[in-house]
């Protein structure tokens, strides 16, 4: 059975204080890891795909990175409006079904 | 540029009672599914559709159907709703060969 783990489960920074957030993955033949903004009251917002180790990709100040075991969600000189719940999603080599984790809450202090 | 879109937005049912969730969208989208999402319980698919007429069961399926009689739309039912439905619900779209998902913006409901 695929699963996905995000931690922490809530990470509290103050303005500019980079960080980072973690996803590590058990999932069987992975074709996809994904990263996800939601914001309050309202649904999931894509942000990235990754398909490989190595691979990294960019969004303002995010950044995500995936090794064959985990997923890290970088976070460079946060802003308060980077307040969110982060989800971290896995997509199987047999179906294309997302596995989510719990999310990571994100609260960036001015 | 609606996406997904799902409706009602809220509803509160008495324990028993019956109800459908719509989600409609505009993209095209082979792929469709249905969400719960719980406070400490993250995201868990209920059903989920491959194409028009199409519909497979997801980890949470007791106590839910579905219905995709046209590629636009995913219908969740609740034949006899319980408290234990008490949740918040998305329902999401994909192409195939793509693997982001698009989500609505939920359906909160709550069974009294």
């Amino acid at each position: 059975e695929d699963q996905v783990t995000q931690s922490p489960e809530a990470l509290r920074l103050q303005e500019g204080e980079s960080s980072s957030l973690n996803c590590s993955y058990t999932v069987s033949g992975l074709r996809g890891l994904f990263w996800y903004r939601q914001d309050p009251g309202k649904g999931p917002e894509f942000l990235f795909t990754l398909y490989s180790a190595g691979e990294e990709k960019e969004k303002e100040r995010l950044k995500a990175t995936l090794t064959k075991k985990e997923s890290f969600l970088h976070i460079t000189a946060p802003k308060p409006e980077d307040s969110a719940t982060y989800l971290c999603a896995g997509r199987g080599g047999s179906n294309y079904k997302l596995t989510f984790g719990k999310g990571t809450l994100l609260t960036v202090n001015p | 540029n609606a996406g997904v879109t799902q409706t009602p937005k809220f509803r509160v049912l008495k324990t028993g009672q019956s109800m459908t969730l719509l989600c409609a969208q505009d993209m095209n989208h082979e792929y469709m599914y249905w969400y719960r999402q719980d406070p400490g319980m993250g995201l868990r698919l209920i059903h989920y559709s491959v194409g028009e007429g199409t519909t497979a069961k997801g980890e949470v399926p007791d106590g839910y159907n579905v219905s995709r009689l046209k590629k636009q739309n995913f219908l969740l039912g609740l034949e006899s709703a319980a408290p234990s439905q008490t949740s918040v619900y998305f329902c999401a779209s994909s192409y195939p060969l793509e693997y982001g998902y698009t989500f609505g913006s939920g359906t909160r409901l709550t069974v009294v």
